[in-house]
């Protein structure tokens, strides 16, 4: 099945730095959704997009939809070890199913 | 609300089983996804289903099955383990209703072993 492009595959940040993540797609999508994943745990929804150009924040995330609405942005400002973890990006077509990205996994240095 | 629930959460087979795994999507979502996540090849799409019958399915051989119940719970079912097999199965759930952009919860996930 298809694949998000995600980047960068891993990051590893001091306490206090800005994270900066992104998605593309060769396909539109109508709906991005942004997920953070521990360890055998199941992922969890950070914050979810439905419009081109939107920009939407969840405490110190920012993600946006991309106008071309082939590609999604996440930001993490200030960045806490307990940011450690690995973060999906997913998208939709309506009615259709979701498809992933590959992940970033973030480590953070105190 | 209470969110996806999943059970077993650990389970240990041996080759040539089969197995069952459980979902109880959150109150209201009509819609079951099925996800198979390894190391290697990252989350991958098994199936969905939507009103008791498979929407859409992934590229799974005939092994990897499933069944969605009139309350919107969901089983899948594995037969004839094999070694490759072992993963986090994730169950996710959406609203889903026509035409209607929503969002999609996951579960905690059951840790598949085969020996």
């Amino acid at each position: 099945g298809q694949q998000l492009n995600q980047s960068p595959q891993s990051m590893f940040i001091q306490e206090g730095e800005d994270v900066s993540m992104n998605c593309t797609s060769s396909s539109i999508f109508n709906t991005w959704l942004w997920y953070k994943q521990d360890p055998g745990e199941g992922p969890v929804l950070l914050i979810a997009l439905y419009k081109a150009g939107e920009l939407t924040s969840n405490g110190r995330l920012t993600a946006q939809f991309g106008i071309t609405r082939k590609d999604s942005f996440l930001n993490i400002s200030a960045s806490i070890p307990s940011d450690v973890g690995i973060y999906f990006c997913a998208g939709q077509f309506i009615g259709n199913q979701f498809y992933f990205g590959t992940g970033t996994s973030l480590t953070v240095i105190p | 609300k209470a969110g996806v629930t999943q059970t077993p959460r650990y389970l240990i087979k041996t080759r040539g089983q089969q197995v069952t795994l459980s979902c109880s999507p959150i109150s209201g979502h009509r819609s079951v996804s099925w996800y198979q996540q390894t190391p290697g090849q990252g989350l991958q799409f098994l199936f969905e289903y939507f009103s008791e019958t498979q929407r859409n399915k992934g590229n799974f051989p005939g092994r990897f099955s499933g069944r969605q119940f009139s309350n919107s719970r969901s089983e899948m079912n594995v037969s004839t383990l094999e070694l490759g097999d072992s993963a986090l199965y994730l169950c996710a759930s959406r609203r889903r209703g026509g035409g209607v952009v929503d969002t999609q919860y996951f579960g905690p996930g059951t840790r598949l072993t085969v020996l």
